[in-house]
């Protein structure tokens, strides 16, 4: 089945640093999404992203479906953003969504 | 306000007692789906619906039921829970099968002891 890889798979930084998160596919890229699980145990949805880059503040994510990878940053961190960040994309499993085992970004003050 | 919504929110049951988790959405979405997480495994899809009375098996189905019978409801049910469904679940929905992006609820915390 399909692979998704992440790395890292942990990252400490401190406020106001800049990341970049990773995302590599073994298959061709297919509805790609970005999400983060918070402290809290709940998974927002970033970024949409089969294709291309997109900005929403001070995210911004980029995929190169020729090249099977994406690519997530986050400029200016704060404490909020610390959580787990998974990417995930359609194929793999019976259907729906296979998931990267994620990066877990901690931000200190 | 766009959401996906699950009840309970956390859950301590006993072996073998009946239990049903509900999801609810208000976008009209058709696609509808569950997941559970678990330390080391990650995110694994249990059911999904393509639409009202459409269903079908996910990645780990076993030990699991779930029905459509409304587009926005989409339940999620242990007829005889074990500990090892000690998990995290998630309901999600999209606007159609395969995409675009997926939408996630406040996750439900079961444990089973």
């Amino acid at each position: 089945g399909i692979q998704v890889e992440q790395s890292p798979p942990d990252l400490i930084l401190q406020e106001g640093a800049n990341s970049t998160l990773r995302c590599n596919f073994s298959d061709s890229v297919n509805n790609l999404q970005w999400f983060h699980q918070n402290p809290w145990g709940q998974l927002i949805n970033l970024f949409y992203i089969p294709s291309g880059t997109k900005q929403n503040g001070r995210l911004s994510a980029t995929t190169v479906a020729t090249e099977r990878y994406s690519l997530l940053y986050i400029s200016s961190s704060q404490t909020t953003d610390s959580g787990v960040y998974f990417c995930a994309q359609e194929g793999g499993g019976a259907d729906g969504l296979t998931f990267g085992k994620g990066t877990h970004l901690i931000i200190q003050p | 306000e766009a959401q996906v919504t699950q009840n309970p929110r956390y859950l301590i049951t006993v072996t073998g007692k009946k239990l049903t988790v509900t999801c609810s959405q208000n976008m009209n979405h058709e696609y509808m789906s569950w997941y559970r997480q678990d330390p080391g495994l990650g995110l694994r899809q249990i059911y999904y619906s393509m639409n009202v009375e459409v269903t079908d098996k996910g990645d780990v189905p076993e030990g699991y039921k779930v029905s459509r019978k409304e587009k926005r409801n989409f339940p999620l049910i242990l007829e005889s829970p074990s500990p090892n469904q000690t998990s995290l679940y998630f309901c999600a929905s999209s606007h159609a099968h395969r995409g675009p992006e997926a939408f996630f609820g406040q996750g439900t915390r079961l444990t089973v002891v």
